[in-house]
């Protein structure tokens, strides 16, 4: 079954932390597509980043790096030197083709506070 | 500005009613993406339409439908509708055919009161 688990529902980390977000995902298909999303206060969604099961090279974009490791089927999200935009609720999303046709679950969220 | 429009921001209606959503895609994208997002429920991915044809479903109800016109704008169609349909409703947009393998852009969502 397709399974997305956020297990941190809130973080709170002081301005010039980093922080780390954890994902771990399940799923049966080899072929999937890992995501990370971030909804701010104002609450539009905005896409981060993502990784097909293929490619586990770790990515890494300004203050922002991902660690994907499928031996323990987990994506994780880590902000260097938090700031207080970062600020936001974190979504972790899989899409695979469970039962034949491509869907999308999506984590619970992890909520970050970033106090200044 | 992610460049996807949605409207109205807001919509509040009563229960059996029925209400339509609108998306229109950022220039250039032929994917069109609905998702709710309620306190029960959480995120979940609706439907994705692509250059007109619907292209893959997740957890939309029956009481839902929506379509995708010529122009490529979207339209999310609610009927019947329940206090639990009361939910934020975003649209993404995206180049390609194949769901959830690009980069996906959102709107600013709709928010719909059921009461």
């Amino acid at each position: 079954a397709q399974k997305v688990t956020q297990a941190q529902t809130e973080i709170s980390v002081v301005e010039k932390e980093d922080v780390t977000l954890d994902c771990v995902y399940e799923t049966r298909d080899t072929t999937y597509y890992l995501f990370w999303y971030k909804q701010p206060p104002s609450g539009e969604l905005v896409f981060l980043i993502r990784r097909n099961s293929f490619d586990e090279q770790n990515e890494i974009s300004g203050r922002y790096s991902w660690n994907f490791q499928k031996s323990t089927s987990s994506f994780n999200f880590t902000i260097t030197a938090s700031q207080v935009v970062d600020s936001a609720v974190y979504f972790c999303a899989l899409s695979d083709k469970s039962g034949g046709y491509q869907k999308v679950t999506f984590g619970t969220g992890t909520k970050l506070q970033v106090i200044p | 500005d992610s460049g996807v429009t949605q409207t109205p921001k807001h919509l509040i209606t009563a229960t059996g009613q029925r209400v339509t959503l609108r998306c229109s895609p950022r220039s250039g994208d032929l994917s069109v993406y609905w998702y709710q997002q309620s306190l029960d429920q959480g995120l979940q991915f609706l439907i994705q339409y692509y250059n007109g044809e619907e292209r893959a479903k997740g957890n939309i109800l029956e009481r839902f439908s929506a379509q995708q016109f010529p122009d490529l704008h979207s339209e999310l169609n609610l009927s019947s509708l329940e206090l639990g349909d009361s939910a934020l409703y975003f649209c993404a947009s995206s180049a390609a055919r194949d769901s959830f393998t690009d980069t996906q852009y959102f709107g600013p969502g709709t928010r719909l009161t059921v009461l």
